[in-house]
């Protein structure tokens, strides 16, 4: 199966500050289709997870700017350019290249 | 608006079984597949397969191959998992979440079911 690391484990940030979270698979999330389907969700306390970023760095209508994705092949990264009280909760990146899906560990952003 | 509204807490036995449902509205039931997903307490998520909506065939990732069974009923819009000969370590929140062929991944999810086993 594909490992899927993710780091931090927690991040603790005031409001306004950026977020940098990495992920990294233990093979090449590039597909056969040249797609590279590395997704991001956010779990808010209490909630089932929602839908953030699809295929590295696409994002979900829904979703404000201020987040972005990046990276390629076996490392990603999630962006929050200024945090907002509503960004908290565990982010977790998940592969859907290779059966079967995977998930990394989570990342926990606290608000300051 | 899509929703998946998942039925309530389950507490069990161990041996025993439980069947949970996910209920689909907002769009057409049979064309999108639906995925299971399992979120041990203070764990994270692991995906335990999907159901292809208009076959209704099955797909169980390798741990889930032996006592999982994802089953339909179509006509209800209604997705089920029936997790049979219960142990502790099926403790656990499950989650159904819906394929997006477009994004080619989990678009909505639905709020969870918290499953507890203990004798």
């Amino acid at each position: 199966d594909v490992v899927m690391t993710q780091t931090p484990v927690s991040l603790s940030l005031a409001i306004g500050q950026p977020a940098s979270i990495s992920c990294k698979s233990s093979q090449s999330l590039l597909g056969t289709s040249g797609k590279t389907f590395l997704n991001w969700i956010l779990q808010r306390p209490g909630q089932s997870p929602k839908r953030l970023i699809y295929q590295v760095s696409k994002l979900y209508s829904e979703v404000p700017d201020r987040f972005s994705g990046s990276g390629s092949e076996t490392e990603f990264t999630l962006k929050i350019s200024r945090v907002e009280a509503e960004d908290l909760g565990v982010y977790y990146c998940w592969q859907g290249t290779h059966f079967p899906f995977t998930f990394g560990s989570g990342t926990k952003l606290e608000i300051k | 608006q899509i929703q998946l509204v998942q039925s309530g807490p389950e507490l069990k036995k161990p041996g025993e079984s439980v069947k949970i449902s996910c209920k689909a509205s907002g769009y057409t039931f049979t064309d999108y597949a639906m995925n299971w997903v399992k979120q041990a307490p203070g764990n994270g998520l692991k995906w335990m397969g999907w159901i292809n909506t208009q076959t209704g065939k099955p797909t169980y990732a390798d741990d889930f191959k032996q006592r999982f069974v994802f089953s339909l009923e179509t006509s209800a819009s209604t997705a089920y998992l029936q997790i049979n000969n219960l142990n502790i370590e099926d403790t656990a929140t499950y989650f159904c979440t819906k394929w997006d062929y477009y994004s080619e991944g989990f678009d909505y999810w639905g709020q969870g079911v918290m499953v507890t086993v203990s004798s």
